[in-house]
């Protein structure tokens, strides 16, 4: 069974610096896509950013950017020139990319994170 | 504007009781899913649903009960078998296949009193 780890409860960041959230997960299949989520305080879940594992090219999303190492099942996010509107819970994903498992997406226990002005 | 609309946002139960959470969406989607979220466990999935009329269990299913029977709608009953009911519930759909993510509902926080 797949697993999505975040070791980092909470972190903090000063507003307009640069912070990285952690993420790795567990998987022997080599077609998956992953995903990082974001929640804030309103608790509407909001896509942030997606990779498919087929493709080496790190993912980008204006300030955001992923570092996908595939080797070592690591999904880290990089989110830069933090805003105060950034705070949120953030959560990794992991989906699989065979049909018969329903689409299913694995989440990780989340990281709250805190811009502070 | 299409989206999916959970309700009630906020629902208290007495022990005993089932509840039903309501989840309807107009986005055309195949696929539907309800999630658990508690502090520090992330999201948990319940049950989810590939087409019309078929559903299966997800990581957490005892204590609920769900049904599709048309491509709009995926209730969610919290059963009094379900011992720890309290939680924020979310609704989910994506289009089958394409893989692109999911889109949220903005979640019913039941509270059993």
């Amino acid at each position: 069974a797949q697993t999505v780890t975040q070791s980092q409860p909470e972190m903090s960041v000063q507003e307009a610096e640069t912070v990285t959230l952690s993420c790795t997960y567990d998987t022997s299949e080599s077609n998956y896509y992953l995903f990082w989520y974001k929640q804030p305080p309103s608790r509407q879940m909001i896509l942030v950013i997606r990779q498919e594992a087929y493709k080496q090219q790190n993912a980008t999303e204006n300030r955001f950017s992923v570092n996908f190492q595939k080797a070592a099942k690591s999904f880290s996010l990089k989110i830069s020139d933090s805003q105060l509107g950034d705070t949120a819970m953030y959560f990794c994903a992991f989906m699989s990319g065979i049909y018969n498992q329903g689409g299913k997406l694995i989440f990780g226990q989340g990281t709250e994170l805190s811009v502070k002005p | 504007d299409g989206g999916i609309t959970q309700s009630p946002k906020y629902l208290f139960r007495k022990e005993g009781q089932n509840v039903t959470l309501s989840c309807e969406q107009n986005l055309n989607h195949d696929a539907m899913y309800w999630y658990r979220q508690d502090p520090g466990q992330g999201l948990r999935l319940i049950y989810y649903s590939q087409i019309v009329n078929d559903f299966q269990k997800g990581d957490i299913a005892e204590g609920y009960s769900v049904s599709r029977e048309k491509k709009e709608s995926f209730p969610l009953t919290v059963t009094s078998a379900q011992k720890n009911p309290t939680a924020f519930y979310l609704c989910a759909s994506s289009m089958d296949r394409v893989l692109k993510g999911y889109t949220f509902g903005s979640g019913t926080r039941l509270t059993v009193v």
